[in-house]
């Protein structure tokens, strides 16, 4: 059971944002909001966590709703790299991760 | 280099035979996780270690896959009498203890 509700797929143009949703209704008050993506081939990579507050980093912001039932990864300005499938995780510190399908998203040039 | 390192990167074995997976974390962190990726779908969590010791083994499939971490620090995955629904991408990740999990590019094993 991932736990997390997201889109299938996903189409973006090149340059443009990105904007991925997710929901996590039942997310309890300790459990973080994880978004890692993965390229084919490659292991998972790490994009960006919040608890209840929006978070940016350089690669990316995480847009978490007040009653925290769903979120919004935010890809400013996708790149053709940007295509892979990108997971939305709910999950308490130092547990093992719940995967579901992911959204698979595509950035078209 | 700084992240987490996994070899072999390809593993072709014949069914019935041992396998050893290798996973060298993150310097200095302290959790360690394994998964298997099957084709298509999402990695599932195999064990968990804290150090040395192994919390959480719920993940493992059967009694032929084992784990450890002697050291704390490389840690290993070995399946024993390997078969094809063995098949897959095996995943190590590693983690400061309140921080994300960093994952290696996995293992391919392929059983025939």
């Amino acid at each position: 059971d991932a736990k997390t509700t997201q889109p299938p797929s996903m189409d973006c143009a090149e340059g443009r944002a990105a904007n991925l949703p997710c929901n996590h209704s039942t997310i309890s008050g300790n459990e973080y909001v994880y978004w890692y993506r993965q390229i084919h081939s490659q292991g998972p990579q790490y994009i960006i966590h919040g608890l209840k507050n929006n978070e940016t980093n350089e690669m990316a912001s995480l847009i978490i709703t007040e009653d925290r039932k769903s979120s919004t990864l935010i890809l400013p300005h996708a790149t053709l790299r940007d295509t892979a499938v990108y997971y939305c995780i709910r999950g308490r510190v130092d547990t093992p991760l719940v995967f579901g399908k992911g959204t698979r998203l595509s950035v078209i040039a | 280099g700084a992240g987490v390192s996994q070899s072999p990167r390809y593993k072709v074995a014949k069914r019935g035979q041992d396998v050893a997976l290798r996973c060298d974390p993150i310097s200095g962190h302290v959790s360690l996780f394994w998964y298997q990726q099957a084709l298509g779908q999402g990695p599932e969590f195999l064990t968990y270690f804290q150090n040395e010791a192994q919390l959480d083994k719920s993940g493992l499939p059967s009694d032929r896959f084992f784990a450890e971490r002697p050291e704390g620090s490389v840690s290993t995955l070995k399946i024993q009498r390997t078969q094809q629904e063995d098949s897959a991408v095996y995943l190590c990740a590693s983690s400061l203890k309140v921080q994300p999990q960093h994952f290696g590019d996995g293992t391919r094993l392929s059983i025939l």
